[in-house]
């Protein structure tokens, strides 16, 4: 099976950078997502990583080391509207089904 | 466009009594997914329909039926609800090859 394991509580102010590590167990890897869910809110798609790397997306970055079954999202330039729940996600096995993690709780403080 | 729509968005049922939960997405998307969501946890899947006429199971598929009635809609019914199945349910959507999903705006269902 597959298992993630990311923080449940992140906490930084307004205009600082932010990390949210994801590490995993999984086989037949293809890829790490990263979703954005605010409270009460539905998830939303922030990023994909397939390839070892950085992929940057406006103020949202995110990392893959392959080798190291590990992962990152960063943050950057904090907005109080950052505060939300993050999940990483990965796509694997013979079915390439999407598992999440159970969350990291950003709270952004002013 | 509305995107990916699921009805009801609250719903409470007593032990034993059955409800269909609605799901139908308007972008054309052939794989279509039911996610159910518990305090602390991740989203965890219960089914998905890869395309129109398919059906799978996913991590958590007892207590729930699905049926793919066309591209648009993808249904979850719960034949006779528990209280473990007291939960926010997510229906999402995706085209094949690509990572990103699209999901509704969820329903509370309290069984008590």
């Amino acid at each position: 099976g597959q298992s993630l394991e990311q923080p449940s509580e992140v906490t930084a102010v307004e205009g600082a950078i932010v990390q949210i590590n994801c590490t995993y167990q999984t086989s037949g890897f293809y890829g790490l997502s990263w979703y954005q869910q605010h409270d009460g809110g539905a998830p939303t798609f922030l990023s994909y990583n397939a390839l070892d790397g950085l992929e940057e997306t406006g103020r949202f970055s995110s990392f893959l080391s392959r080798s190291d079954s590990y992962g990152y999202l960063l943050l950057q330039e904090l907005q109080m509207k950052d505060s939300a729940s993050y999940f990483c996600a990965v796509r694997s096995g013979s079915a390439r089904q999407l598992t999440f993690g159970s969350g990291t709780q950003l709270t952004v403080l002013p | 466009n509305a995107g990916v729509t699921q009805t009801p968005k609250f719903q409470v049922l007593k032990t034993g009594q059955s409800m269909t939960l609605q799901c139908a997405q308007d972008m054309n998307h052939n794989s279509m997914y039911w996610y159910r969501q518990d305090p602390g946890m991740g989203l965890r899947l219960i089914y998905y329909s890869a395309s129109e006429g398919t059906t799978d199971k996913g991590e958590v598929p007892n207590g729930y039926n699905v049926s793919r009635l066309n591209k648009r809609e993808f249904s979850l019914r719960l034949e006779s609800a528990a209280p473990s199945q007291t939960s926010v349910y997510f229906c999402a959507s995706s085209e094949p090859g690509t990572e990103k999903l699209f999901f509704g705006s969820g329903t509370q269902l309290s069984v008590l």
